[in-house]
């Protein structure tokens, strides 16, 4: 099993809301990744957790916040973000942080009102 | 990160090769080759990589020149499945980089 799960796939919010998105993985890979991806744009990365502890902030702003409850979820929490925010946020793993492959997740789109 | 620079968008037919290239001429000695593919509405799915000698697997092959300045990412035969976005990312493997810089692409369309 080479798969890795997003919920939901996609989701509206109003700037004011709360919201969580949701990765998993069964592959027993020990790091997990949120990338940020606008329309025609390549993935950036936003965050890395490498055995359960943020390793990586690429300085995101702090109305994302993410959460490693386990080895096989990833949550990406979201409070009062703005319209600019909407894009496809891709979740990935690998087998060891620095793995020479990761494995992403089809992606939430995310729509801000 | 060292930076590649690829062409914008290519066009194929189906059941040609298609010769995706990907020039590095920053690329250091410990930077590993990567290239992975977007197809529309899904994640980025890993194709191929490698250091200094041509790579082949299931999906593709890889040629690395010689001075490791540039490389290309070889579909044998092309299939409609195969349109997608092509990224050539460099890895730099001295420190363990848990990064994947991803350049813009080439946008790989096969007609039928």
């Amino acid at each position: 099993d080479t798969e890795v799960t997003q919920t939901p796939k996609h989701l509206v919010m109003g700037m004011t809301n709360k919201k969580s998105l949701k990765c998993e993985q069964h592959m027993g890979h020990r790091a997990m990744y949120w990338y940020k991806q606008k329309a025609k744009k390549p993935p950036e990365l936003m965050f890395v957790y490498s055995y359960e502890k943020l390793s990586i902030n690429e300085s995101v702003p702090s109305r994302f916040s993410p959460e490693c409850p386990n080895s096989s979820l990833l949550n990406l929490h979201l409070h009062a973000l703005q319209p600019e925010d909407s894009a496809l946020y891709l979740c990935a793993s690998s087998q060891v942080p620095g793995g020479e492959t990761q494995y992403f997740g089809p992606g939430t789109r995310l729509l801000v009102l | 990160d060292a930076k590649t620079t690829q062409p914008n968008s290519m066009e194929s037919n189906e059941e040609e090769p298609v010769h995706l290239p990907c020039n590095h001429s920053t690329i250091s000695g410990t930077d590993y080759i990567h290239w992975y593919r977007q197809l529309p509405s899904q994640g980025p799915e890993y194709v191929i990589h490698g250091l200094t000698s041509n790579v082949n697997n299931r999906m593709a092959s890889l040629a690395i020149a010689e001075d490791r300045k540039s490389s290309t990412l070889i579909l044998h035969r092309a299939t409609l499945r195969d349109a997608a976005v092509y990224y050539c990312i460099l890895r730099d493997r001295k420190g363990g980089s848990e990064k994947l810089v991803f350049g813009k692409g080439t946008k790989l369309t096969v007609n039928p």
